[in-house]
């Protein structure tokens, strides 16, 4: 089982719809948890840190579930910028992050 | 302010070359991070160093790699006797650990693409 598991999707909304994604970690002792958004050739850029009570950042929310041990990321009105890959990373320990392998979002007009 | 920089940004080489490549984190950010990706799949961690801290290489695929960082700031990642299977996207990020900052998290420069043949 990998430590950081994510649905490749992709999943295709149109604009406005609200679409979420999911992200599970199998290290119960993890840390710190982030979503960072991949457009296509490009490098990651942070999205978003996700803390223990749930933060909310314009159209973006995200929740931490450590019973279940996932983080989502949920985003409302979806524009076309929005289409994106988007990787969740784990903080375990130290400074070593594991990404997941990302969930593309396409929005479509 | 300036960003995370890596160079060079493309990189071709002859399988069985050595190269190196080279990363300048954000200034004052005391973590500098390596990945890998290949096309189409999510980013491998490679190595990590943090301040004066000894590295963290649990990441490195084969004693062909290696990395070091002179003086805190710029750090090299060397691919020794190169394989077409190194071919990828290598990622190099930095983050903060200073009051005030949030410090693990992490800021990514553009990429090097190598390209073994």
């Amino acid at each position: 089982r990998k430590e950081v598991e994510q649905d490749p999707g992709p999943f295709n909304v149109p604009e406005g719809a609200t679409v979420a994604f999911n992200c599970t970690y199998s290290n119960s002792a993890s840390q710190s948890f982030f979503w960072y958004r991949q457009d296509c050739r490009k490098e990651p850029k942070l999205l978003m840190s996700v803390y223990s009570s749930g933060n909310e950042d314009g159209r973006f929310t995200a929740q931490l579930n450590r019973a279940s041990q996932y983080i989502s990321l949920l985003i409302r009105d979806s524009k076309l910028s929005d289409s994106a890959t988007y990787l969740c990373a784990v903080r375990s320990g130290g400074f070593k992050t594991i990404f997941g392998a990302g969930t593309r979002l396409f929005v479509k007009a | 302010g300036a960003g995370v920089s890596q160079s060079p940004s493309n990189k071709v080489t002859e399988k069985g070359k050595d190269v190196e490549l080279r990363c300048d984190p954000i200034s004052g950010h005391t973590a500098l991070y390596w990945y890998r990706q290949s096309l189409g799949q999510g980013l491998e961690f490679l190595i990590y160093f943090q301040g004066n801290s000894a590295p963290d290489k649990s990441g490195l695929p084969s004693d062909r790699f290696s990395a070091e960082r002179t003086g805190g700031s710029v750090s090299t990642l060397t691919i020794q006797r190169t394989q077409q299977e190194d071919s990828a996207v290598y990622l190099c990020a930095s983050s903060a650990r200073t009051s005030g900052q949030a410090p693990y998290e992490q800021y990514f420069g553009p990429g090097t693409r190598l390209t073994v043949t």
